[in-house]
């Protein structure tokens, strides 16, 4: 009964590689977040929707493209992996943009060889 | 631009004693100020919050503590036990929706 799941928990992949990130919320909210967890722990937003509809576009590459196809979804498709990007990513929901608590996902933790 | 500064960057105390996380944020439009406790391993998960029109907040063993003209906000843990020990994150928000993290504290708990 997770309220926001995201998958997969680890992603192990090669520089150069393609790869997308899932994340689900069954808590009837209309914001969803995607943050960034570097090694020194520090959680930085990337993108956030709020139904359907992208809010928050942060100095990110342009490798990176969110997709929310309905507001209880939101992905993320990384193109041309850098070593850079191992992280652990993770993604969040609230019920409006406007200064609510914010639900977090178990993560995931991308490592690049 | 946005800034919030979280201190110390690493806490340790004896089981029992208290313990105190202080931020400052720079915006001046921000009402609402989270805080988020994060296990190794686990996801951030949110502990207590606070809005601007209140000064002060109590759950139990925590409180949190709001100083908007000085724009300060300080998490405070008594009676700590040995599961307290995680890693602390203040927030704050923007006009855009946007919550701003501090840098984390690392709160140790000696039994």
């Amino acid at each position: 009964d997770t309220a926001v799941s995201q998958t997969p928990k680890y992603l192990v992949t090669q520089m150069g590689n393609d790869k997308s990130i899932k994340c689900e919320q069954n808590l009837g909210h209309d914001t969803m977040y995607w943050y960034k967890q570097d090694s020194k722990k520090f959680l930085k937003i990337m993108f956030s929707y709020n139904n359907k509809e992208l809010i928050i576009n942060e100095t990110v590459p342009n490798r990176f493209s969110p997709k929310s196809p309905d507001k209880a979804h939101l992905n993320l498709h990384i193109n041309s992996l850098e070593l850079g990007d191992s992280a652990v990513y993770f993604c969040a929901s609230s019920k409006s943009y406007e200064g609510q608590p914010q639900h977090f996902g178990d993560g995931t933790r991308l490592s690049i060889l | 631009g946005e800034n919030v500064e979280q201190h110390p960057s690493t806490l340790s105390v004896q089981e029992g004693d208290s313990a105190v996380i202080k931020c400052t944020y720079s915006d001046s439009a921000s009402n609402y100020f989270p805080w988020y406790k994060q296990e190794l391993g686990k996801r951030p998960q949110l502990i207590i919050d606070i809005r601007s029109n209140v000064g002060e907040k109590k759950d139990q063993r925590i409180a949190v503590t709001l100083n908007k003209t000085a724009k300060h906000f300080s998490l405070h843990i008594t009676e700590t036990q040995p599961e307290d020990s995680a890693v602390y994150f203040c927030a704050a928000n923007n006009q855009g929706g946007k919550l701003i993290f501090g840098q984390g504290t690392e709160l140790s708990v000696k039994p």
